[in-house]
């Protein structure tokens, strides 16, 4: 138990719609990163969010954006979707803001299966 | 740029080790980690190692560090069944922002 949660497990949508995801992370986690995990994949990273400011994006295209809240809560939003979005997308906190010489353990949920017809 | 390779899976028998291969890119990364994922689960850190050590060892788990070759390696004594799943290597990026994962080896534990 991570103390992460995400919801909803699964979605499906269709191509060209509109998606939300939320995170509910570990009380005190002021980092949140969002990764996407296409079938057969490891994860590749989103971006991430330290104190609501995004602090750092991987190599995705401006329709992917999010949000994180003070009460440790974040969504991922994804505009306009197309089939390849189809993957599970895990939410990760962690106490401080990433540096790479730092030890900071990521604390996954068991993430949000999206599904794009 | 960052990259992570590792073969795509590994069949043992209950009782035997399980050695599961790494590879990375960035020299200059300062922790690496192992992570497990079981099935409809998010993944689970398993253990890491910092880059000015060779060898880990927690319990059952033994990480070894060849930081020449960049090679990194994770062995599983007495592998259970309880121990498939699909296992990831991964670095953290230059800014220390993100993890980079491998696409993961997949255990496969027959009794």
């Amino acid at each position: 138990e991570t103390g992460v949660t995400q919801s909803p497990t699964h979605l499906i949508k269709t191509r060209g719609q509109q998606v939300t995801l939320r995170c509910s992370s570990q009380s005190g986690h002021n980092t949140v990163s969002w990764y996407q995990q296409a079938l057969g994949q490891g994860p590749q990273f989103i971006f991430q969010y330290y104190r609501e400011e995004e602090n750092g994006r991987g190599n995705f295209p401006p329709r992917f954006s999010g949000l994180q809240f003070p009460n440790y809560s974040s969504e991922l939003n994804v505009n306009a979707l197309e089939l390849d979005d189809s993957a599970l997308y895990l939410c990760a906190s962690s106490p401080g803001r990433g540096q790479s010489y730092s030890n900071e353990k990521l604390f996954f949920g068991s993430g949000t299966q999206l599904s794009v017809l | 740029g960052e990259d992570v390779e590792q073969s795509l899976f590994l069949s043992v028998r209950e009782g035997d080790s399980s050695v599961i291969n790494c590879t990375y890119t960035d020299s200059s990364s300062t922790y690496l980690y192992w992570y497990k994922q079981e099935p409809g689960a998010g993944l689970q850190l398993l253990t890491y190692i910092f880059s000015n050590m060779d060898m880990k060892q927690d319990q059952r788990l033994t990480v070894l560090l060849n930081k020449k070759d960049k090679h990194l390696s994770l062995r599983i004594a007495d592998t259970q069944t309880g121990d498939s799943a699909i296992y990831f290597c991964a670095e953290r990026n230059q800014a220390g922002t993100a993890l980079i994962f491998g696409k993961g080896t997949t255990l496969s534990v027959s009794s």
